[in-house]
């Protein structure tokens, strides 16, 4: 069955920088645009950024774009975020996402259970 | 871009039916058909419930219903059962690169 497994999170301090990973399995991890949906902590969904099944196009929310950057490695059935610049308001759990659909944004069928990034000095 | 206008809390008995709406502009809900429902229980990652205004994906009971009126979508959820207790929300696609979420809405079965 489809599987994402985030890890990476923690403790940072402003300012600093943490990359996000997302293990994929149980389909055609190539196949999908994937994207990075963020919660602050008793708060609601935010989307983060979006990554089409081959590496481009790319796309960002305007409250991370210069600060944050998606990659993905296909070979690796693995998702990443590159998280600089970090502040107070990045302060949120991270879920890897499947983004499937007609056009990126469409709809989220699969999440993983999520990454927690606590920015605090 | 403002994110989408959904009513904080909603509730309804065991047996009955809620509706939860989802406001936003033609620029977003009213231009797409492109509008979708998650569930999220606390403590755990949000579930796909509707896609696509009124698409439900497999394994989700068909109590769950999605609908569309000019710029405000619904999700209507019949029969209410003590498990569909739950935060609700709702996206909209809103052009490229924007993508819109609703504030959430607290469902309390009573």
């Amino acid at each position: 069955q489809v599987q994402l497994v985030e890890s990476g999170g923690g403790l940072v301090k402003p300012g600093g920088s943490l990359r996000l990973s997302c293990a994929a399995s149980g389909f055609t991890f190539s196949d999908y645009y994937m994207s990075w949906i963020r919660q602050a902590p008793g708060k609601g969904l935010e989307w983060v950024s979006c990554i089409s099944s081959s590496g481009t196009p790319i796309s960002y929310a305007d409250s991370v774009k210069g600060r944050f950057t998606i990659s993905r490695d296909n070979a690796k059935n693995s998702l990443y975020l590159q998280m600089n610049s970090l502040r107070a308001e990045d302060t949120a759990v991270y879920y890897c996402v499947i983004d499937r659909g007609a056009v990126a944004g469409d709809y989220f069928e699969h999440w993983g259970q999520g990454t927690l990034v606590t920015v605090s000095s | 871009q403002s994110a989408l206008t959904q009513p904080p809390s909603a509730s309804g008995s065991p047996g009955q039916s809620v509706t939860i709406s989802c406001t936003g502009t033609s620029s977003d809900v009213g231009g797409y058909n492109y509008v979708s429902w998650y569930q999220q229980h606390p403590g755990k990652a949000p579930k796909l419930m509707i896609y696509e205004v009124s698409k439900r994906p497999s394994g989700v009971p068909d109590r769950f219903s999605g609908s569309k009126s000019g710029n405000t979508a619904s999700l209507t959820v019949s029969g209410l059962q003590a498990e569909d207790e739950a935060d609700y929300y709702c996206t909209s696609y809103a052009g490229r690169n924007n993508l819109l979420f609703g504030g959430g809405t607290k469902l309390t079965v009573l």
